[in-house]
C-alpha cells in the first residue's frame, strides 16, 4: 500500500522568506501526488496535483511542487511567504490504475513570523 | 465560487443516538468522498462514490456507519448507534476523479 511521510511537524519561517515543505512517498509505480492546505476550522483546499507530464507543477497562491522520482519526493515550495500562508499543509499520494484516491500524510504546520 | 456544503457544522449528542451528516457536492462532480479527521489518526478515508455508486467503504465500521447517495445532489453519512470514539471532524469532498473540493466539515462530539 502507498504511504506518505511529511518529516516536519512544524516549520517556522519569517514573512517574506522562502519556503520548502518536504514530502516523501512510498509506492512502487508512478504515483498521483497532491498538496492541500487547511486553515483552522475549515476544510482542505487543493493547492496542486501531479498526475503525469512536467514534473514541476504550478499551483494556486504562488505555490509550486516538484516530483523527483529518484528521491520519491514531492516537495512544496514558495519563493516568498505571506502571513496568510500560516496553516496546516498536507501531502497526499494516490495509486495509479484508476482509483486516484489519495492517502494523506500527517501534515506540517506552518508558522509565519512577522 | 462553487462550494461543497456540509450540514450541520457542529453536532453534540449523547452516546447511542443516531447521527446524520449531509453533504451537497459541487454540481457536475461525479465522485464524492467522506473523510474523518482526528488528532490521533489524521485524515482517514471512510467511503467514496462515483456516479452515485459506492466504490469503497472499507474505512467505515460496518456495524454502525452507513453512507448513501440518494441523488446526485446529496450524500449522507449516518452513525447508529454513536459512540464517544466517533467524535471527530467529518469532511465531505467532491471532484471528477480525486477530491478537488472539501466542505468545511461537521464537528461531531459524542458525550
Amino acid at each position: 500500500a502507498q504511504s506518505v511521510t511529511q518529516p516536519d511537524i512544524h516549520i517556522t519561517v519569517s514573512e517574506g522568506a522562502s519556503l520548502e515543505l518536504r514530502c516523501n512517498y512510498s509506492y512502487g509505480a508512478t504515483p498521483y501526488l497532491f498538496w492541500y492546505v487547511q486553515s483552522p476550522g475549515q476544510g482542505l483546499q487543493l493547492l496542486l496535483k501531479y498526475f503525469s507530464g512536467d514534473t514541476l507543477v504550478q499551483g494556486i497562491k504562488g505555490f509550486e511542487a516538484e516530483f523527483k522520482r529518484s528521491q520519491s519526493s514531492f516537495n512544496l515550495r514558495k519563493p516568498s511567504v505571506h502571513w496568510s500562508d500560516a496553516a496546516e499543509y498536507f501531502c497526499a499520494v494516490g495509486v495509479s490504475g484508476g482509483s486516484y484516491i489519495p492517502t494523506f500524510g500527517r501534515g506540517t504546520s506552518l508558522i509565519v513570523h512577522p | 465560487d462553487a462550494r461543497v456544503t456540509q450540514t450541520p457544522r457542529h453536532k453534540v449528542t449523547e452516546m447511542g443516538q443516531e447521527v446524520t451528516m449531509r453533504c451537497q457536492p459541487i454540481l457536475g462532480h461525479n465522485t464524492v468522498f467522506w473523510y474523518r479527521q482526528t488528532m490521533m489518526q489524521g485524515l482517514e478515508l471512510l467511503a467514496y462514490f462515483r456516479n452515485r455508486a459506492p466504490l469503497d467503504d472499507s474505512g467505515m465500521p460496518k456495524d454502525r456507519f452507513s453512507a448513501e447517495m440518494p441523488d446526485a445532489t446529496l450524500a449522507t453519512l449516518k452513525i447508529q448507534p454513536s459512540e464517544p470514539r466517533d467524535s471527530a471532524v467529518y469532511f465531505c469532498a467532491s471532484g471528477l476523479v480525486a477530491p478537488d473540493h472539501f466542505g468545511d466539515g461537521t464537528r461531531l462530539s459524542i458525550l
